[in-house]
Parts: C-alpha cells; structure tokens; sequence
C-alpha cells in the first residue's frame, strides 16, 4: 500500500519561501507521476504542478512563476518550494500520485494522497 | 480556462437515499472527469476515474456517468459513511487541472 507523508514548517512568514517534501512508502517513486495539491481553509481544492519521477514538471498558470517542484529517487521524495508567499497561500498542502488513462502520456487523476499539512502564511 | 460548477452545493439526506450530484463544465472535457470524497479533516479520496471507472476498494453502490460537459455521482443508496463533501476534477486541459467547487451531503 502506497503511503505518502508530507513534511515541513507549519508557519512561514510573509514574502519568504515555503518549502515542504513529500515522502513516498510503500512504493517506488519511479515510474509514476507525483503532484501537489492545496485546500485554502474552509474552500475548495487547487492544484498546484506535478512532476514526473525523471524530473520533467507541469505547473498551474496561476502559480507557475513562484512553484518549484523536484524530485530525489534516492530518498524516494519529491518536494515543493513557493516563493513570495502572502496570506493568500495559507492552505492545507496536500502531495498526492497522479495516475494516466488510456495510456495517455499525461496524468489524469490522483489515486493515493498525503494527510496533507497546514501551512500559515503570517509573521 | 475550464470552469467546473456542481449542482446542488449542498445536499441533505437519509440514509438508503438514492443522491446524484451534477457537475458541468464550461467546455467539452470528453470524459477526463474524475470524483472524490472528503471528510472532514481529511485527504480527498478517489472515486471514480475517467467519468465512470470505480477505483479499486471503492463501494459499488458509487457509480459515475456523463461525457463532454455534463456529469453525475450516483450513490445508490446512501450509508452513514457517505456523509462529506463530494468534488470534481477535470484534466481535460493538461497540465490544468481544475476541480470543480464541491457539494457537501449531510444527514437530514
């Protein structure tokens, strides 16, 4: 069974960087595709970017200019950094798998998600 | 962008109800619709993928329908544990996913 757990400050200050690391159990990181997803309090989901186990990566346009996400095989993590961080990114950050259809190139959806983590965005 | 909007945005209900929730996007999305369950405090969990393919371990009394813009969830009869928020997600637009805004189902 496929576990994964993220990681990271509960607090970051206005303007600096959040940075939290998703570690995957219970399977190889190899081969599949691995996302970040957020849940501001009380609303709805937003995805953020994926990344594929051999580094190549998608990001959403809303966010594209401040998300980095990478990749460690070795340890079997993946991880985000959101730079410039202002209140409008508090949310649970949630790091799940992403799953093709059809033998399609390119996810589709996601199977097997973190308990996800609160991260306050205040100084 | 697609947009996703889900009718109704809340629902309440008895258990052994018969519940559909509708979600429509703004554009042909084929079928690349998926669904999910959260409960409060919880991840969201898949339900079905590719508007109407049960996830593995998921009951078989959720079941999906729907191609291009319009598309429901079914839940045949409604258990005590089916009682949260219900979301869709279109990948339609790779690498944009969007989820749709979510119904909540409570207990009348």
């Amino acid at each position: 069974q496929v576990q994964l757990q993220e990681s990271g400050p509960g607090l970051v200050n206005p303007s600096e960087t959040l940075s939290l690391t998703c570690t995957v159990s219970g399977g190889s990181i190899g081969g599949y595709y691995w996302s970040w997803i957020r849940q501001p309090p009380g609303k709805g989901l937003e995805w953020i970017g994926y990344i594929y186990y051999s580094g190549s990566t998608n990001y959403s346009p809303s966010l594209k200019s401040r998300v980095t996400i990478s990749v460690d095989t070795s340890k079997n993590q993946f991880s985000l950094k959101l730079n410039s961080v202002t209140a409008a990114d508090t949310a649970v950050y949630y790091c799940a798998r992403a799953r093709q259809v059809w033998d399609l190139p390119e996810p589709s959806y996601f199977d097997y998600w973190g308990q996800g983590t609160l991260v306050t965005v205040s100084s | 962008d697609i947009q996703m909007t889900q009718s109704p945005s809340s629902l309440s209900a008895s258990v052994g109800d018969r519940v559909t929730i509708t979600c429509r996007a703004s554009q042909s999305i084929r079928s690349f619709l998926n669904w999910y369950q959260q409960k409060p405090g919880k991840a969201p969990k898949l339900l079905i993928y590719a508007a109407s393919s049960l996830q593995s371990g998921v009951p078989s009394r959720f079941s999906g329908s729907g191609s291009g813009t319009d598309f429901t969830l079914t839940i045949s009869s409604l258990q005590p544990e089916d009682f949260a928020t219900y979301y869709c997600q279109q990948s339609y637009s790779n690498p944009l996913f969007t989820f749709g805004p979510g119904t909540k189902v409570d207990i009348k």
